[in-house]
């Protein structure tokens, strides 16, 4: 079966250290792959989408940048952090994008 | 590009209450539609999907939503909720956006809490 793992589940950073969560999908080949960021009381905001190796998207102009070095790993990342960059990130999943996305337990980053 | 509304930020029920989470969006072309939960402390699970199918969908845990094109509406119904049932619930729209291709959009969600 299927299953996504994100690390770290926790993460405190100071303002102006670098980023990295990673990503990694089992069980499917080519899988479409997403961060999203997800504010209390405001949805998911799309940040990055993957359709394939060294193929990124992103949706929403940032401090943040994404990257799919293998099939199923997909990495968000930051070169320098802001305070603003705190959030919860989630990673998800498809097969295709008419399909239902599957999502990993998430990222709590906190910046100090 | 198409938005999505949840009508309540925070709904509150007693145990064996009736349910009613509404959702509407806006856009007029194909989409597929879908219901996700998340319980506390717990990942996004996906609880229903509609898919061009009966637009009574039945999904998990005794849930279910109704496709109404003409409202543009994906409501998601339970006859009786449980305690267990607390939690926030997302409403997604999938729209076709061209060349093969869906775009993904979210509700902002509603807090369930279900009092015993």
């Amino acid at each position: 079966s299927q299953t996504i793992h994100q690390w770290p589940a926790t993460l405190v950073q100071p303002v102006g250290s670098p980023l990295s969560l990673e990503c990694t999908v089992e069980g499917t080949s080519n899988p479409n792959l997403y961060w999203y960021r997800q504010a209390a009381g405001r949805g998911l905001q799309l940040l990055f989408y993957s359709v394939g190796i060294g193929q990124i998207s992103s949706e929403v102009p940032q401090n943040l940048s994404a990257s799919r070095p293998q099939d199923r790993q997909f990495i968000l990342s930051s070169k320098k952090l802001l305070l603003s960059d705190s959030g919860f990130y989630l990673c998800a999943w498809n097969t295709g994008s008419n399909q239902p996305q599957h999502f990993g337990d998430g990222t709590r980053l906190s910046i100090l | 590009a198409q938005s999505v509304s949840q009508h309540n930020h925070h709904v509150i029920l007693s145990e064996a209450a009736s349910l009613e989470l509404g959702c509407n969006y806006s856009y007029g072309g194909t989409v597929n539609l879908f219901w996700y939960v998340q319980y506390p402390g717990q990942h996004l699970q996906l609880l229903l999907k509609y898919f061009s199918e009966d637009p009574l969908v039945k999904g998990i845990k005794g849930f279910e939503a109704e496709f109404i094109k003409s409202k543009f509406s994906f409501n998601l119904r339970k006859p009786s909720v449980q305690w267990s049932d607390t939690a926030e619930y997302f409403c997604a729209v999938n729209a076709y956006s061209g060349a093969g291709s869906y775009q993904l959009t979210f509700g902002k969600g509603t807090k369930l809490s279900v009092i015993p």
